[in-house]
């Protein structure tokens, strides 16, 4: 079946603009996971959804961040007032359930604030 | 917190020889499993291989295989038979049962060498 998807795949924006980064999560998962990857470094946990239970938001960096999920669909992430230090590729992974723990990634959205 | 260290920034290995990446982490979860994850040019995160922390036998698939030793707190790859293909990021993952978002390292930069 089709693998998590995530638009767009690149996004360049000038400093101080909003951005909406969209995750389409393999059907049937519940729980949705976003992820923040710098130049060469390794993932930083963003946020996870699990099915109608609220979200743990505890690795937003700042208020600037928020995401959404309707019901055990697509998810949103957006970055508002964009920042240079926001520029990294942005991963979003799906999983059956929680407690399966392998997760499936998508290919990310690479954001560039210039 | 749990850490998760990947002391080798870069490795490089000829084709069809054998190369080990090494990962340490720190925790004090009793029960967790470990990921080594693959993301090649394309940015797609592959999961590789995984291994549960109550299991002492170390996991394989085909030319992967982990040493998986739990005292020392370590998870090394081993790659036999190194292909062109395996050229990519290598990371190392951690996940305790008791929580669900993954705690990666830094990754390990592998090149395969003809």
């Amino acid at each position: 079946g089709a693998g998590v998807s995530q638009s767009p795949s690149n996004k360049v924006t000038e400093k101080g603009k909003d951005v909406e980064l969209r995750c389409d999560p393999i059907s049937g998962h519940t729980a949705l996971y976003w992820y923040r990857q710098r130049l060469g470094q390794g993932l930083e946990f963003l946020i996870y959804f699990q099915g109608n239970s609220a979200p743990d938001k505890s690795g937003l960096p700042s208020d600037r961040f928020s995401a959404e999920r309707t019901g055990e669909s697509v998810s949103t992430l957006t970055i508002q007032r964009t920042q240079q230090e926001d520029s990294a590729v942005y991963l979003c992974a799906s999983s059956f359930r929680t407690s399966s723990y392998e997760q499936y990634f998508g290919p990310g959205t690479r954001l560039t604030v210039t | 917190a749990q850490t998760v260290t990947q002391s080798q920034p870069e490795m490089s290995v000829q084709e069809a020889e054998t190369v080990t990446l090494s990962c340490t982490y720190d925790t004090s979860e009793n029960n967790y499993y470990l990921f080594w994850y693959k993301q090649p040019p394309s940015r797609q995160m592959i999961l590789v291989i995984r291994q549960e922390a109550y299991k002492q036998q170390n996991a394989t698939e085909n030319r992967f295989s982990v040493n998986f030793q739990k005292a020392a707190k370590s998870f090394s790859l081993k790659i036999s038979d190194s292909q062109l293909g395996d050229t990519a990021m290598y990371f190392c993952a951690f996940v305790p049962t008791s929580g669900s978002r993954l705690t990666f390292g830094e990754g390990t930069q592998l090149t395969v060498n003809p």
